[in-house]
């Protein structure tokens, strides 16, 4: 398996919702990376976990919460959040130390906050 | 991280080659040269990588200045499906756990 899965594929949610994004990957990866990319723009890194401990959060406001439940998972939950967030949410992984292959990326949660 | 530079946008003609050009002049010693690409609505995908030397895989080549001020992404033959945005970054080192800081990009356009 050298894919990064990424449920739901889209995602409307009201500004008083709490919904969740997930992202699952079986290749053994012990980095894991939320992206956030707006249109006709380039992904900005949100947050990284690296051996399920974060370890860089890019400023991300806390209405974005990230957690990673095991070396497969990694989740990110959203609250109240603001129409301005509406974007699409790309995970990514990639091995810890050894031969680098490079990140490997899901297509994305396409998000829509009403 | 260094910074980049890539031209907006480029085009080319199916099957022919591709050179899509990335400047860093303030890139350190201890600095990789990562290309990556994002097809339309789907994530970005890892082409290829490098240090000081030329580097050859499956998708693509990637030839490194001498002076490592700048590199070129070499398609050898372009097909429609190499239409995409092409992203050139510079990481500080080899392995994974840290930033990888995307810059605006090349928007590569592929006519039949």
């Amino acid at each position: 398996d050298t894919e990064v899965t990424q449920t739901p594929k889209h995602l409307v949610m009201g500004m008083t919702n709490k919904k969740s994004l997930k992202c699952e990957q079986h290749m053994g990866h012990r980095a894991m990376y939320w992206y956030k990319q707006k249109a006709k723009k380039p992904p900005e890194l949100m947050f990284v976990y690296s051996y399920e401990k974060l370890s860089i959060n890019e400023s991300v406001p806390s209405r974005f919460s990230p957690e990673c439940p095991n070396s497969s998972l990694l989740n990110l939950h959203l609250h109240a959040l603001q129409p301005e967030d509406s974007a699409l949410y790309l995970c990514a992984s990639s091995q810890e130390g050894g031969q680098y292959y490079g990140y490997t990326f899901g297509s994305g949660t396409r998000l829509t906050v009403v | 991280d260094a910074k980049t530079t890539q031209p907006n946008s480029m085009e080319s003609n199916e099957e022919e080659p591709v050179h899509l050009p990335c400047n860093h002049s303030t890139i350190s010693g201890t600095d990789y040269i990562h290309w990556y690409r994002q097809l339309p609505s789907q994530g970005p995908e890892y082409v290829i990588h490098g240090l000081t030397s030329n580097v050859n895989n499956r998708m693509a080549s990637l030839a490194i200045a001498e002076d490592r001020k700048s590199s070129t992404l070499i398609l050898h033959r372009a097909t429609l499906r190499d239409a995409a945005v092409y992203y050139c970054i510079l990481r500080d080192r080899e392995t994974s756990g840290s930033r990888l800081t995307f810059g605006e990009g090349t928007q590569l356009t592929v006519n039949p």
